[in-house]
Formats: C-alpha cells, structure tokens, sequence
C-alpha cells in the first residue's frame, strides 16, 4: 500500500501554546486528506476534510479556528492546534486518498499530543 | 445517512479458539467497509476491505470477513486467536460512495487468554 507519514509522534506541549502536526504522502499524490481525533478508549472522530489548494471542510462541533487545516501541496497537510489547553490531549490521525487508484484511504501513524 | 454498528465493545477469547467480532452497518448505497486494527499506543492497520467484488473478504494474519447484504453484516472472523490478535478492531464505512471519509464503529477490544 501507500505510505502517509505522520509527525511528530509524540508531542507535549504547554498550555497557551500552539502546536502543528504533518501529514505526508511519501509515494503518491494526496488530492484529499482527512484528520481524526481518538479520545482515550473512544473511537476516531472524522475532524475535517482537506484537499489540495482549498479551504478545509470541518465537520460539525470541530472549531476551525482552533484547528487549523492546511494542504498547500499534493502531499503535505498539516493540522495546527491553537492556544492548546489540556483537554486538547488526544491522538490525532490523518488519512490520504488521491492517484493510485486504490479503494482505500491511507494512515498516518498518529500523533500524541499532551498538553500541560 | 451511513452508520456502523459494533456490537460488542469486549471480546474475550482463549488462544486457538475462533474469533469473532461482529458489525452491523447502515449505508444507503453499496457501501465500502473495512476492518482496522489497531495495537496500544499505535496507529491503524488494514485488515482487509470490501468493495463490491466478492462477498467473503479474505485479509492478512488469517483473518476474514463476509459480507451480507440481506444482515446488513460484516463481521470478522478468525478459526484461530493467537495472543498478538489482543489489540482493538474498528469496523469502517465509507461515508460516501466513491469518496475515502470514513465512519468509524466504537471500536471492539479483543482479549486473548493462555
């Protein structure tokens, strides 16, 4: 399959602050990517919908203000939490479709991000 | 609207015995779906997905999954569970045809006894 790189890993951050997370397709062209929120033992929560040169579609409750979506190229998308406050604490995900011609949308590895 | 259903939010078996974890879906159109796992503290794998070919869906570490139109049904199966199958399975559903967002089930956490 494809592969999407996601970084960091891991991040902690302090309160106040603002932290941004990549989303890479490292061999193929990512037309649409999709960002998740995984609260602890929850499920994944579609947060919003990028494509490429276009204005991220947030989906109902997400604050777009706060979560800042970019996909200024074919393969990067980055999500920027803004003045992060600990219930911000979560595992973030992204997931990228585009020109294989697959059936199926390719994950990141996540990122743990804990605010303090 | 497209939902997913799992039924059961713990499973627990004892190794070498079948696995399975059951998923009910609601789609409007011919769906997609798919079955993630995913290990603690890690990110999501494919197990293997459905879309439109045949019917009963072979995926990888022997896992297998069938699709049933007239149960609205998807489950995953395994004849036999091996301790590294101890991990959380999510039951996945295109929201739209054609497009790659995704509706996640609640997730089933599979436990595999000695």
């Amino acid at each position: 399959g494809a592969v999407v790189s996601q970084h960091p890993s891991r991040v902690i951050c302090k309160s106040g602050t603002s932290v941004k997370i990549e989303c890479r397709s490292l061999d193929f062209q990512a037309t649409t990517m999709f960002w998740y929120r995984q609260f602890p033992k929850q499920s994944l929560m579609l947060m919003a919908t990028s494509n490429e040169g276009s204005k991220a579609t947030y989906e109902q409750g997400v604050e777009k203000d706060k979560f800042l979506i970019n996909h200024a190229s074919l393969t990067l998308s980055t999500l920027t939490v803004t003045s992060a406050h600990p219930e911000d604490s979560s595992f973030y995900i992204c997931s990228a479709s585009g020109d294989r011609g697959n059936t199926e949308a390719f994950f990141g590895q996540g990122t743990r991000l804990t605010v303090v | 609207a497209q939902s997913v259903t799992q039924l059961d939010s713990h499973v627990s078996v004892s190794e070498g015995t079948p696995v399975l974890l059951r998923c009910n879906y609601s789609s409007s159109y011919s769906p997609s779906l798919f079955w993630y796992v995913q290990h603690p503290n890690k990110g999501l794998q494919l197990l293997l997905k459905y879309t439109s070919a045949a019917t009963l869906v072979k995926g990888i570490n022997g896992f297998e999954a069938e699709f049933k139109k007239s149960e609205t049904s998807f489950h995953l199966t395994k004849p036999s569970a091996h301790m590294s199958d101890a991990a959380e399975y999510f039951c996945v559903v295109s929201l739209n045809s054609g497009t790659y967002k995704y509706i996640f089930g609640t997730g089933t956490r599979l436990k595999v006894l000695a």
